[in-house]
C-alpha cells in the first residue's frame, strides 16, 4: 500500500516568490493535515482538510493557504515568501474524521529553502 | 489551546540502559495522546497511542507509555534501549472532542533527541 507522497521533495525559492506544495494521501484517506517543521519551533500545525473542507487552521499568516481536491489530494501555497518560511513541510493523512479511532500517517516532507 | 511539553531535549544513553522520556500536556478536556519517532532520514512514524481504556499502552519495538490523567502526563518508556533507537521522539496531543475540539489536528512537543551509544 503506497504511503503519503509529497512533491517536490526539495525546493529553493527567493524572497517574495510564491510556492505550491503537493500532497497525495494514502488511498481511501479523506483527511489531509499540514505541518511546518523547523529547528527552532518544532512541528507546528498549519491546517487540516476533510472532504475538501478546511476544518482547522493554525496560527499562521494569511500568506499560507491550502485546498483539497475531490480525490483527497491537497496543495498548500505560500505567497510572498520570507526567509523564515524555510522549513520542512509535512503532510499527513488520516482515513476518517477523528484521531480517537484513527492514525495519522506522515509523508517524507518537502524541504523549502528561501534565499 | 492545547500545549505539550517535553522536558528532555537531548538524552544520551548506553545500550541496554532504561529509557523514560517525559511528556506533559495542557488541556482541560478529553485527549488522545501519541508518541511519534523520527529516525534519521526517515518519516515520522507512530510508536503508540492512547485514546481510552488501559492507561498503560504498548507500542512497537518494545516501547510503552503510561497515561496519568491527574498529572497530565504521558511518559514514554523502554526497559532496554538499542543503538537503533537513536532518533528524535515527539509527544503529541489531539483534543478528543470532535470537530470543535480539534478534528485531526495534532499539537506536538518540541521533541527529544535520543542518542544511544554502543
Amino acid at each position: 500500500k503506497a504511503g503519503v507522497t509529497q512533491t517536490p521533495r526539495y525546493l529553493i525559492k527567493t524572497r517574495g516568490q510564491q510556492v505550491t506544495l503537493s500532497c497525495s494521501p494514502i488511498s481511501g484517506h479523506r483527511s489531509v493535515s499540514w505541518y511546518q517543521q523547523t529547528p527552532g519551533q518544532g512541528l507546528q500545525f498549519l491546517f487540516e482538510y476533510f472532504s475538501e473542507t478546511q476544518r482547522n487552521k493554525g496560527n499562521f499568516p494569511g500568506r499560507f493557504s491550502g485546498r483539497q481536491f475531490s480525490n483527497s489530494r491537497s496543495e498548500m501555497n505560500v505567497s510572498t515568501l520570507e526567509l523564515g518560511d524555510s522549513a520542512l513541510y509535512l503532510c499527513a493523512s488520516t482515513r476518517g474524521e477523528f484521531l480517537s479511532t484513527d492514525t495519522q500517517y506522515f509523508g517524507p516532507g518537502t524541504r523549502l529553502t528561501v534565499l | 489551546a492545547q500545549s505539550v511539553s517535553q522536558h528532555n531535549h537531548h538524552v544520551i544513553l548506553s545500550e541496554a540502559a532504561s529509557l523514560e522520556l517525559g511528556c506533559n500536556y495542557s488541556y482541560g478536556g478529553t485527549v488522545n495522546l501519541f508518541w511519534y519517532v523520527q529516525y534519521p532520514g526517515q518519516h515520522l512514524q507512530l510508536l503508540l497511542k492512547y485514546f481510552s481504556g488501559d492507561p498503560l499502552v504498548k507500542g512497537i519495538k518494545g516501547f510503552e507509555a503510561e497515561f496519568i490523567k491527574s498529572k497530565f502526563s504521558f511518559n514514554l518508556r523502554k526497559p532496554s534501549v538499542q543503538w537503533s533507537d537513536t532518533a528524535e521522539y515527539f509527544c503529541a496531543v489531539n483534543a478528543s472532542e470532535g470537530l470543535t475540539g480539534g478534528g485531526n489536528k495534532l499539537t506536538f512537543g518540541t521533541g527529544t533527541q535520543l542518542k544511544v551509544e554502543l
